[in-house]
């Protein structure tokens, strides 16, 4: 069975900051698709980034970038220059056409 | 360009009800997902169509039904409601082609419906 683990329940840091999000996944299959959606308290899920299993590079998009260890299923955000706005649940999820979910990790930017 | 759509927004049932939870997407999206979000968790998947006419089971799917007629909608039924059916629902859809191509898409979610079965 396909598997995805966010062990940090909850975290705080500092505006400004940098704070990284871990996430592991356990699968027997070798092509999927991973991702982090933030979810704020508007509960809207909103797709903050993506990583295709077959690519080496870690995908990057402005302030979010992720460090992906195919080998390790391992598929951590880490967020620069943390903002107020990033405050919310982020979600890991992977999959290929099943996509699943872990239990989120809720993360409070301080001012 | 509407994106999903899902109605109602919110809906009360009593225990023993049953109710269709409506989705739709304008995006010709092939993928189609239901979701419930129990409070402070995460997201379980209980149902998924990759095209009109086919469904699969997630992780979730006792106490619900699914059908895919058409590539727009994708209804989610609940019969006999029950309070563990408490949640909210999120529906999502995405295109998805062959594997390693640049126009497969993430999921776009609706904005979902709480329902309160007491």
């Amino acid at each position: 069975a396909q598997t995805v683990t966010q062990s940090q329940p909850e975290m705080s840091v500092q505006e400004a900051e940098t704070v990284t999000l871990s996430c592991t996944y356990d699968t027997s299959e070798s092509n999927y698709y991973l991702f982090w959606y933030k979810q704020p308290p508007s509960r809207q899920m909103i797709l903050v980034i993506r990583q295709e299993a077959y690519k080496q590079q870690n995908a990057t998009e402005n302030r979010f970038s992720v460090n992906f260890q195919k080998a390790a299923k391992s598929f951590s955000l880490k967020i620069s220059d943390s903002q107020l706005g990033d405050t919310a649940m982020y979600f890991c999820a992977f999959g290929n056409d099943k996509i699943i979910f872990g239990k989120g990790t809720r993360l409070h930017i301080l001012p | 360009n509407a994106g999903v759509t899902q109605t109602p927004k919110f809906r009360i049932l009593k225990i023993g009800q049953s109710m269709t939870l409506q989705c739709t997407q304008d995006m010709n999206h092939n993928y189609m997902y239901w979701y419930r979000q129990d409070p402070g968790m995460g997201l379980k998947l209980i149902y998924y169509s990759v095209g009109a006419g086919i469904t699969d089971k997630g992780e979730v799917p006792n106490g619900y039904n699914v059908s895919r007629s058409t590539t727009e909608d994708f209804p989610l039924r609940l019969e006999l409601a029950a309070p563990s059916q408490t949640s909210v629902y999120f529906c999502a859809s995405s295109y998805w082609g062959a594997y390693r191509t640049d126009y497969n898409s993430p999921l776009h979610f609706g904005n979902g419906t709480r329902l309160t079965v007491t």
